[in-house]
């Protein structure tokens, strides 16, 4: 069955501090691999997505993530934190021809102290 | 874009009683549409796959006499909790593929569902 695990439950960085969240999946097939950001009462956004090609992929607001076939891993990294980054992230996977139905991480909630 | 809505945000009801929330797809056609539901401090839990003129299709231990999931167009999909009870209290997720080979979805902002 397909699972993903986020292993920090709650992140707590000062601002300009550097963000490394870690995400695993078990999928036994071609996956792909998004990042979502869910602010304080508002809907999920897209962070990124992997499909193909460079698994070091870029996203918005200057997070990136990297695929790491054999370990399993797709870690979302921003090198220096804002305030603004205070949130609810989300690991997900979905296999090939499953178009977007997606399974999700237990998320990551990352306060950023300012 | 890609917009997708939910409707209501928020909505409060009587246990026993049924709520319909609305997803709608704004400015593209949503061959499929997925229903999630999300605990407090949990993750997303994918609750049922609706294709468009076909019937649900249902992820183990979801209850589909209870969570009704109705894809009546190309930019609408319903669902109604049926005789809600404190428990089925959560928030509610939907989202929406343009199909097609197209990987990503797009999610609406969730309605907040309280059963009292």
């Amino acid at each position: 069955a397909q699972s993903v695990s986020q292993h920090n439950h709650h992140v707590i960085l000062s601002e300009a501090a550097s963000l490394e969240l870690g995400c695993n999946y078990s999928y036994g097939g071609t996956v792909n691999l998004f990042w979502y950001v869910q602010y304080p009462g508002q809907h999920l956004q897209l962070l990124l997505k992997y499909f193909s090609g460079d698994p070091l992929v870029k996203g918005i607001k200057g997070f990136e993530a990297e695929f790491i076939k054999s370990k399993f891993s797709f870690n979302l990294r921003k090198p220096s934190v804002q305030w603004s980054d205070t949130a609810e992230y989300f690991c997900a996977v979905n296999g090939a021809n499953q178009g977007g139905k997606l399974i999700f991480g237990q998320g990551t909630e990352l306060s950023v102290k300012p | 874009g890609a917009v997708v809505s939910q409707h209501p945000s928020r909505v409060i009801c009587k246990s026993g009683t049924s709520v319909k929330i609305e997803c709608r797809s704004l400015d593209f056609q949503a061959t499929t549409m997925f229903w999630y539901r999300q605990f407090p401090k949990k993750s997303l839990m994918l609750m049922a796959t609706s294709n468009e003129g076909s019937k649900a299709t249902y992820e183990q231990g979801v209850e589909k006499d209870k969570f009704l999931i109705n894809h009546a167009s190309l930019t609408l999909s319903t669902l109604t909790v049926t005789s809600a009870h404190p428990e089925d209290s959560s928030f509610y997720i939907c989202s929406a593929s343009k199909g097609g080979g197209t990987l990503e979805a797009f999610f609406g902002q969730g309605t907040r569902l309280t059963v009292v």
